[in-house]
């Protein structure tokens, strides 16, 4: 089984600040790791996935996420918030060897920047 | 299409009814997912199908729900005789085929939402 916690219900940050959103999963076997991003009425967007090699992703609007093997963490930072990144994130996992590519998705953390 | 299409958006209806959801992936994505996500809680997987078939529907809850997609295109997501607690929004996302050590990602549609009275 595969599994994923966000420890925090709500990261609260101000504009210009750096901000982490902390991720935490389990999986057999290497994981890929994903984070979405959900703003109101709207779908989940992609912003970046680990698949393998560096465990330094860079992804979209200026967010990175860092994979720690022996911590099974897949923390999402940005060096400096804007008040326009304040939406519902979610981490997601699957395993390596899942053909079918289900995600499991932790039950999301919501980021407010305030100006 | 240059997204997933959800309809409808919005759906309200009495408990005990029948409820279609649709969802039109993005043209050429061989694979299909229906998700749940209920109020604060992360998305969660319902099915999975790989062209017309079914891959995986482990996630469905129960015997009243019930999707197909005959053409390898478009699906359907069915609910019979609806609860309150079926009330979420339903997100249908796809991807391009891929095997055990690709990782393509799901682009996910909108959502449908679900409001059973």
């Amino acid at each position: 089984a595969q599994s994923v916690a966000q420890p925090e219900d709500q990261v609260n940050v101000a504009e210009g600040n750096p901000l982490t959103v902390k991720c935490t999963y389990s999986v057999s076997g290497n994981p890929y790791l994903f984070w979405y991003v959900q703003y109101p009425n709207r779908g989940l967007q992609f912003l970046l996935k680990y698949i393998t090699g560096d465990n330094l992703v860079k992804g979209s609007y200026g967010f990175e996420a860092e994979f720690n093997k022996s911590q099974t963490s897949f923390h999402l930072k940005k060096p400096s918030a804007l008040v326009s990144d304040s939406a519902l994130y979610f981490c997601a996992v699957r395993a390596g060897n899942n053909a079918g590519n289900m995600l499991t998705f932790g039950g999301g953390t919501r980021l407010m920047v305030k100006p | 299409g240059a997204g997933v299409s959800q309809t409808p958006s919005n759906k309200v209806t009495e408990k005990g009814k029948y409820v279609e959801l649709r969802c039109d992936p993005i043209s050429g994505h061989t694979a299909l997912y229906w998700y749940r996500q209920s109020l604060g809680q992360g998305p969660e997987f319902l099915i999975y199908f790989q062209g017309t078939g079914a891959a995986d529907d482990s996630g469905l809850p129960n015997d009243r729900f019930f999707a197909v997609r005959p053409e390898g295109s478009v699906s359907t997501l069915k609910i019979q005789r609806t609860e309150r607690g079926d009330s979420a929004v339903y997100l249908c996302a796809s991807s391009s085929r891929q095997g055990a050590g690709g990782a393509n990602v799901l682009t996910f549609g909108a959502g449908s939402r679900l409001t059973v009275l």
